[in-house]
């Protein structure tokens, strides 16, 4: 079965503050880890990342993929109240249409 | 375009009733899912579909019945509602079935769904 663990699951910080929000995972023939950004209704995509691309960036947010520690990080520079929302890290099995998603990290960007 | 459709967005039935949640898509998109997520649950996988007539199970698929007669419609039905079953409902679709594109999905704006 796969697993994926988001830590921490919430979080505060203030505007300006820079934040690392963690994701780990266990799947059988790993083929992707995404990223998705859910505010206050559907989830939003933001990343994802393979075994031929483990970084990606889109202004103030960046993401690499660590293959041996089968982990992600999602790193998001001079936070602002528009990034307060739930980050949902996913995987992807090789051969497989279905994702796995975790639990989320909900992060509070306070003025 | 109207990108993922689903209706209605709220919906409280009792037990046992049964009801159909609705989901289009108007961006041509092959691969078309439901999840289902509760509080402190992240997303779950209940259905999933690769194409028009194709269907297969996901996680969470019992008591979850799905469809797939045309590219742009995807319901799922819920055969004999429970309390279980009170969650908020996604609808997703992306715009390949080659694994590069699944992940790269848009969602609906979801239903809630109540069963008392």
């Amino acid at each position: 079965e796969d697993k994926v663990v988001q830590s921490p699951l919430s979080l505060v910080v203030h505007e300006g503050d820079t934040v690392t929000l963690n994701c780990s995972y266990e799947v059988t023939n790993f083929r992707s880890l995404l990223w998705y950004k859910q505010e206050k209704k559907a989830p939003t995509f933001l990343f994802m990342l393979t075994s031929s691309g483990i970084e990606k960036k889109s202004g103030r947010l960046s993401s690499i993929l660590d293959k041996k520690e089968l982990s992600s990080i999602l790193n998001i520079t001079a936070t602002q109240t528009g990034d307060s929302a739930i980050y949902l890290c996913a995987v992807l099995r090789a051969g497989s249409y279905q994702l796995t998603f975790g639990k989320g990290t909900k992060l509070s960007v306070i003025p | 375009n109207a990108g993922v459709t689903q209706t209605p967005k709220f919906q409280v039935l009792k037990t046992g009733q049964s009801m159909t949640l609705q989901c289009a898509q108007d961006m041509n998109h092959e691969y078309m899912s439901w999840y289902r997520q509760d509080p402190g649950m992240g997303l779950r996988l209940i259905h999933y579909s690769v194409g028009a007539g194709i269907t297969d199970q996901g996680e969470v698929p019992n008591g979850y019945n799905v469809s797939r007669s045309t590219t742009e419609d995807f319901p799922l039905r819920l055969l004999s509602a429970a309390p279980s079953q009170t969650s908020v409902y996604f609808c997703a679709s992306s715009s390949g079935t080659g694994v590069g594109k699944v992940g790269e999905q848009f969602f609906g704006p979801g239903t809630r769904l109540t069963v008392l």
